[in-house]
């Protein structure tokens, strides 16, 4: 079965500190990726990535092939980072499969 | 470029209606895909349209229906509106279609349905 699981599922921080949000699958997988999600529902996507890693801005957002792991880091955290961030990969079938989320509260 | 835009934004119908939802892509898109968020499923996907045809689509019953016009424009149904097709309706576009090494999707503001 073609899953995707991320953790934590809820992570409260202080403002400038360092966050890291995980997310694994279960199959090879085309490309991952990374939606940051604000109250009211819009979505945005961060990243698209295949292998390697990507930055932007205070983003990074890397991916292990092997390891069927990708990882989103935001450095120096501030509080309008408050979102839900979701990992969603495209598998073999080529729709989209999404992880349930990640809510993050930055407290200033 | 103006982004994606979904209309209507809000919507309320009544159980055994039905509802018709439209999503206007990022000029020169060709790739439209519907997807469905709910606080017990999250985000889940519907169906995905590129060059007016259909390429994929998720578990959903047959009361979910789709198309794409010939200026990528894209509309869903959703014929005998159940509870629980109360949702958010999202739609997003890209180049590509989803599968091809992977697109970048834009998202539109999604619509908001509440079946009572």
């Amino acid at each position: 079965k073609n899953e995707v699981e991320q953790s934590p599922q809820n992570l409260t921080a202080q403002e400038g500190e360092f966050i890291t949000i995980n997310c694994s699958y279960s199959v090879g997988i085309s490309a991952l990726h990374w939606l940051q999600q604000h109250p009211g529902g819009g979505i945005v996507s961060l990243f698209m990535l295949s292998s390697g890693k990507k930055k932007h801005g205070r983003l990074i957002a890397t991916i292990n092939i092997q390891e069927k792991h990708s990882s989103l880091h935001i450095t120096a955290s501030h509080p309008r980072d408050s979102a839900v961030y979701i990992c969603a990969v495209s598998f073999g079938n080529e729709k989209l499969t999404f992880g349930t989320g990640t809510r993050l509260t930055i407290i200033p | 470029k103006a982004g994606v835009t979904q209309t209507p934004r809000y919507l309320i119908k009544t159980r055994g209606q039905q509802v018709t939802l439209s999503c206007s892509p990022i000029s020169g898109h060709r790739s439209v895909s519907w997807y469905q968020q709910t606080p017990g499923q999250g985000l889940q996907f519907l169906f995905e349209y590129f060059s007016e045809t259909q390429r994929n689509k998720g578990n959903f019953p047959g009361r979910f229906s789709g198309r794409q016009f010939s200026n990528s424009r894209s509309e869903m149904n959703v014929s005998t509106l159940e509870l629980g097709d109360s949702a958010l309706y999202l739609c997003a576009s890209s180049e590509q279609a989803t599968g091809t090494g992977g697109a970048e999707q834009y998202f539109g503001p999604g619509t908001r349905l509440t079946v009572t």
